[in-house]
């Protein structure tokens, strides 16, 4: 069974920094990209970023560019997510989420952690 | 970016009614459509992929189609556990973008 757990996440002041972890179990956890995916309060879902399974490859979206980055360490089966500059924007649940497909980068999200409360805030 | 569009927003119908939900993509994606559901207070899970494709354990009530840029989600029989919130999503570009959602409400 695909298990995610995320970690990490808690109140912190505008500018200040968090980092994120997801450990997985249940699969290959190097054959499969991942990402993070947020969801503001009463909001909508958001992709925040990608890493594929080697960590070769990582994608942002445009509100975290230069301001997050993706990492992941596959002998510890764990993907993390450095968030610098924290605006109050960035407050939101933090899910990540597995790749359907082996290898593939452009596949749908097949598995989904419970999630981590992010808030920033003075 | 490729903008996705849903309609209703919102919606409230009765056991055993069949409920639609339309999505839309600003340019073609071709099939990089999926449906994620998400109940009250939990995280997303993946309902359909590639426009019509039952994930693994998902009731064959859920079925979706259309192709392009207009898409399509029903609920042949709604359930009362199937009170939730439902996004459209593609993953044809970078980056991926999903519908607002449409929360499905039973009467």
């Amino acid at each position: 069974e695909v298990q995610l757990l995320e970690s990490g996440g808690g109140l912190v002041q505008p500018g200040g920094s968090l980092r994120l972890s997801c450990t997985a179990s249940g699969f290959s956890f190097s054959s499969y990209a991942m990402s993070w995916v947020r969801q503001a309060p009463g909001r909508g879902l958001e992709w925040v970023s990608l890493i594929s399974g080697s960590g070769g490859r990582a994608d942002y979206a445009d509100s975290v560019k230069g301001r997050f980055t993706i990492s992941r360490d596959n002998s510890k089966n764990t993907v993390y997510l450095q968030m610098n500059s924290l605006r109050g924007e960035d407050t939101a649940v933090y899910y990540c989420a597995k790749a359907q497909n082996l290898i593939m980068v452009y596949a749908p999200f097949d598995s989904w952690g419970q999630g981590t409360r992010v808030s920033v805030s003075s | 970016d490729i903008q996705m569009t849903q309609s209703p927003s919102s919606l409230s119908a009765s056991v055993g009614d069949r409920v639609t939900i339309t999505c839309q993509a600003s340019r073609h994606i071709g099939n990089h459509l999926n449906w994620y559901q998400q109940k009250p207070g939990k995280a997303p899970e993946l309902l359909i992929y590639d426009v019509s494709n039952l994930e693994t354990g998902v009731p064959s009530r859920f079925t979706a189609g259309g192709s392009g840029t207009d898409f399509s989600f029903t609920i042949s029989s709604l359930q009362p556990e199937d009170l939730a919130t439902y996004f459209c999503q593609q993953y044809d570009e970078f980056p991926f973008t999903f519908g607002p959602g449409t929360t499905v409400d039973i009467k």
